[in-house]
């Protein structure tokens, strides 16, 4: 089994500041890969950043990164110099590579405002 | 361009009735994935199939069906056994040396309401 907390239901930052959104898991696979999607109001999902349970460095993609802490089991999306554009409800999943192969676990997600 | 297409976008059906969503990949991707989202809620799995004629329940398949004839092709059918259909559903697809480690891509949905 496989299982995203995300417990931040609404977050607001200020434009121009960095926002981090939280993210903890549970899976019984050793390996596995994590990942964050934003979903404006119009219903669509884009991916923004992948973080593999084995790679060593924390995963960068732009704006976004990813801190992720393996012990504690986190996977924190970071957001620098947030804009206007970035308000969103934004979900963490996770696809397990062993028993859970094939299987997307989503989170119930953060919605962020980024306030002028 | 390569991309997944569902059909209908809007989609309003009487109780009792049963309704099939659309979902085309041009993408040649092995696994294709139905869910459902409920207003302010997060992404929950119905059904997946990894391979042509062969599918899994997820998480919430009860009152649901599917079909994978083709590899470009994963409709569902909203049974009238569902019991509260009204969602937003979302199709995915994820495929080749990417499956485990690639991420998915969604079609722009279906909206289903129960009158």
């Amino acid at each position: 089994a496989q299982k995203i907390t995300q417990t931040q239901p609404g977050m607001f930052v200020q434009e121009k500041e960095a926002v981090t959104l939280d993210c903890t898991y549970d899976t019984s696979d050793p390996s596995y890969g994590l990942f964050w999607y934003k979903q404006p109001s119009s219903g669509e999902m884009i991916f923004l950043i992948y973080q593999g349970s084995y790679d060593q460095q924390n995963a960068t993609e732009g704006r976004y990164s990813l801190n992720f802490q393996k012990a504690r089991k986190s996977a924190n999306l970071v957001i620098s110099a947030s804009q206007l554009g970035d308000s969103a409800m934004y979900f963490c999943a996770m696809r397990g590579f062993n028993t859970n192969a094939g299987k997307s676990t989503f989170g119930d997600g953060t919605t962020l405002t980024v306030k002028p | 361009d390569g991309g997944i297409t569902q059909s209908p976008k809007y989609l309003f059906r009487k109780e009792g009735q049963n309704v099939t969503l659309s979902c085309e990949q041009n993408l040649n991707h092995d696994a294709m994935y139905w869910y459902r989202q409920d207003p302010g809620q997060g992404l929950r799995l119905i059904y997946y199939s990894q391979i042509v004629n062969d599918f899994q329940k997820g998480d919430i398949a009860e009152g649901y069906s599917v079909s994978r004839e083709k590899k470009e092709s994963f409709p569902l059918t909203v049974t009238s056994a569902q019991k509260n259909p009204t969602a937003f559903y979302l199709c995915a697809s994820i495929g080749g040396a990417a499956t485990n480690t690639g991420e998915l891509f969604f079609g722009e949905g279906s909206r289903l309401t129960v009158l």
